[in-house]
């Protein structure tokens, strides 16, 4: 079975430091790809960055990087010089498949970051 | 702008009524999803459609309905079926069902009274 696992309920961050957050994943697929998403207090999913299994170097967008260590099964995302509208829950998701080859996004349970000033 | 609407934003309705979510999205996607979010927890799939007049059952499609007669639009009935409706529903379209990165709406909250 498919599974995304987020160890870290919440964490705090200084404002302009960097912060990891974690998530592992479990699948038996050779080919998935690996998503995270912010969801501010508004509640809309924010696409934030995108691994794929096959990809040779770590996702980067801005400041958003994808520390995706295949072995260990983990894709842990970095944000760095932390700001306050980073406050957030923050999802890791895994493309599962559905029938006909096409996906749904198995998600974890989510890690509430707060940025402190 | 492209994007993905949802109304309402917040919706209350009495036990025992149905009631339907709307979702529509301008990006000429084909590819559309119904997700739902209890508090402290990631999303689920209720439904998925890839083309019109087509559409999935996704994990949790007891106690709701939907239909895709547009591209477009992707509407959601939560029927009185639905033992426990209360919850935070997110619609989300891709390009395709494939590969494709999913975006999402500003999501519909549920409150059965």
């Amino acid at each position: 079975a498919q599974k995304i696992t987020q160890t870290q309920p919440g964490m705090f961050v200084q404002e302009k430091e960097a912060v990891t957050l974690d998530c592992t994943y479990d699948t038996s697929d050779p080919s998935y790809g690996l998503f995270w998403y912010k969801q501010p207090s508004s509640g809309e999913m924010i696409f934030l960055i995108y691994q794929g299994s096959y990809d040779q170097q770590n996702a980067t967008e801005g400041r958003y990087s994808l520390n995706f260590q295949k072995a260990r099964k983990s894709a842990n995302l970095v944000i760095s010089a932390s700001q306050l509208g980073d406050s957030a829950m923050y999802f890791c998701a895994m493309r599962g498949s559905l029938s006909g080859g096409y996906n749904k996004l198995i998600f974890g349970a989510g890690t509430r970051l707060a940025v402190h000033p | 702008d492209g994007g993905i609407t949802q109304s309402p934003k917040y919706l209350f309705r009495k036990e025992g009524q149905n009631v339907t979510l709307s979702c529509e999205q301008n990006l000429n996607h084909d590819a559309m999803y119904w997700y739902r979010q209890d508090p402290g927890q990631g999303l689920r799939l209720i439904y998925y459609s890839q083309i019109v007049n087509d559409f999935q059952k996704g994990d949790i499609a007891e106690g709701y309905s939907v239909s895709r007669e547009k591209k477009e639009s992707f509407p959601l009935t939560v029927t009185s079926a639905q033992k426990n409706p209360t919850a935070f529903y997110l619609c989300a379209s891709s390009i395709a069902g494939g590969l494709d990165t999913q975006y999402f709406g500003p999501g519909t909250r549920l409150t059965v009274l």
